[in-house]
């Protein structure tokens, strides 16, 4: 059971449009984190959230943090090729990280 | 720097064999995790080690799984009598708590693992 639901499960966009990716849980999370993985690496970490209502932006990538601390956006602004890859979510509870199933993002060029 | 390593990087097995999967971690981080990826799934947790504590072993699936981590640096994580729901990517991550506010985690590349 996935303490942490992601949507869609597949994203396929064309270079220069936009995109968003949902990270959802009942659960409340001391922080959560974005990670991005490229086939045969291991995730990276992109950012991490920890105040409710927080919102972060990493160039064209914004990141949000829901009031109550359970759900998380990710939107990218004029998607990239080079922004292809997995992005999970990860909510921390003291030390461990419970993480989403992964949104799979292909950018077309 | 060197980052997290991992050996081998792909490991094929017959069913009912053994398996030792290795892990280097960063050179000073004092915590390590062991963490399983299968197939459209997320990262599925499965053992902590922080320095001379206790490790945490409430993610592992079955009594065919361990781990032990020597002389608080390099790791191994054993699955003895393989199965083939065993098949998946293996991650490794280590960590130094305390360095910053909210502890990162850095990942090896992992071991994909495949049960016949």
């Amino acid at each position: 059971t996935q303490l942490l639901e992601q949507s869609p499960q597949f994203l396929s966009i064309q270079e220069g449009e936009n995109l968003t990716v949902y990270c959802n849980s009942s659960s409340v999370f001391s922080s959560l984190q974005w990670y991005r993985q490229e086939p045969g690496e291991g995730p990276v970490l992109l950012v991490t959230v920890v105040t409710g209502g927080e919102v972060k932006k990493l160039k064209r990538l914004t990141f949000q943090f829901g009031d109550a601390r359970k759900d998380s956006s990710l939107h990218i602004t004029a998607a990239q090729p080079g922004d292809t890859g997995l992005y999970l979510c990860a909510g921390l509870s003291d030390y461990k990280l419970s993480f989403g199933a992964g949104t799979t993002v292909t950018v077309r060029a | 720097g060197a980052g997290v390593s991992q050996s081998p990087s792909n490991k094929v097995t017959e069913k009912g064999k053994d398996v030792e999967l290795r892990c280097d971690p960063i050179s000073g981080h004092t915590a390590l995790y062991w963490y399983r990826q299968s197939l459209g799934q997320g990262l599925e947790f499965l053992i902590y080690f922080q320095g001379n504590s206790a490790p945490d072993k409430s993610g592992l699936p079955s009594d065919r799984f361990s781990a032990e981590r020597t002389g608080g640096s390099v790791s191994t994580l054993t699955i003895q009598r393989t199965q083939q729901e065993d098949s998946a990517v293996y991650l490794c991550a280590s960590s130094r708590p305390g360095l910053g506010f909210v502890d990162e985690q850095f990942f090896g590349p992992g071991t994909r693992l495949t049960v016949l």
